[in-house]
């Protein structure tokens, strides 16, 4: 089982949809989690971390579970501007107790006029 | 303020010949990181430094070399490159990542090619 994992998609929703992703990891001990975006051909940017109570920023909502060790990135009323790869990362102790990140493949969403 | 950017954009090179990859933040920022992304492998990390003088390896550093003699550079090094290094690097930076995250701003990527 990969340490983090996500449906690549791609997700195609029309404007103002509403669009959920899901991303798994293996690590019960996980510290920390994170949603990046990245546009084609450019850098990551971070989006927004995930808090335990769940947070939201705008259209964006995201939830940790970690009981089934899964957190979720809620999109609402989507944009165009929205298209983008989705990148789940997850913040683990290594062996040496060093943090490290662990990054998804992401999951490509499409948003059509 | 640049944030962090990478020279060369783009770049191809013949299997054996050596290159540097260039990072400059200008955040003061303590961190800084090197990655590379490839299709189905995700980013994954190859050198990092915690800050001037000192650095250390991360999940896939064989084949490269990291300098840090500068609080805002951080110098990648292929000695002699392979196919395999074809990817797309990114060099990012934050502040100390000990207990609490500090997100990493990343640099806009250099596409290496290698034949």
């Amino acid at each position: 089982r990969k340490e983090v994992e996500q449906d690549p998609g791609p997700f195609n929703v029309p404007e103002g949809a509403t669009v959920a992703f899901n991303c798994t990891y293996s690590n019960s001990a996980s510290q920390s989690f994170f949603w990046y975006r990245q546009d084609c051909r450019k850098e990551p940017k971070l989006l927004m971390s995930v808090y335990s109570s769940g947070n939201e920023d705008g259209r964006f909502t995201a939830q940790l579970n970690r009981a089934s060790q899964y957190i979720s990135l809620l999109i609402r009323d989507s944009k165009l501007s929205d298209s983008a790869t989705y990148l789940c990362v997850v913040r683990d102790l290594n062996a040496g107790n060093n943090r490290k990140l662990i990054w998804g493949l992401g999951t490509s969403l499409a948003v059509n006029p | 303020n640049a944030g962090v950017t990478q020279t060369p954009k783009f770049r191809v090179l013949k299997t054996g010949q050596s290159m540097t990859l260039l990072c400059a933040q200008d955040m003061n920022h303590e961190y800084m990181y090197w990655y590379r992304q490839d299709p189905g492998m995700g980013l994954r990390l190859i050198h990092y430094s915690v800050g001037e003088g000192t650095t250390a390896k991360g999940e896939v550093p064989d084949g490269y070399n990291v300098s840090r003699l500068k609080k805002q550079n951080f110098l990648l090094g292929l000695e002699s490159a392979a196919p395999s290094q074809t990817s797309v690097y990114f060099c990012a930076s934050s502040y100390p990542d000990r207990r609490f995250y500090n997100e990493q701003f990343f640099g806009p990527g250099t596409r290496l090619t290698v034949l």
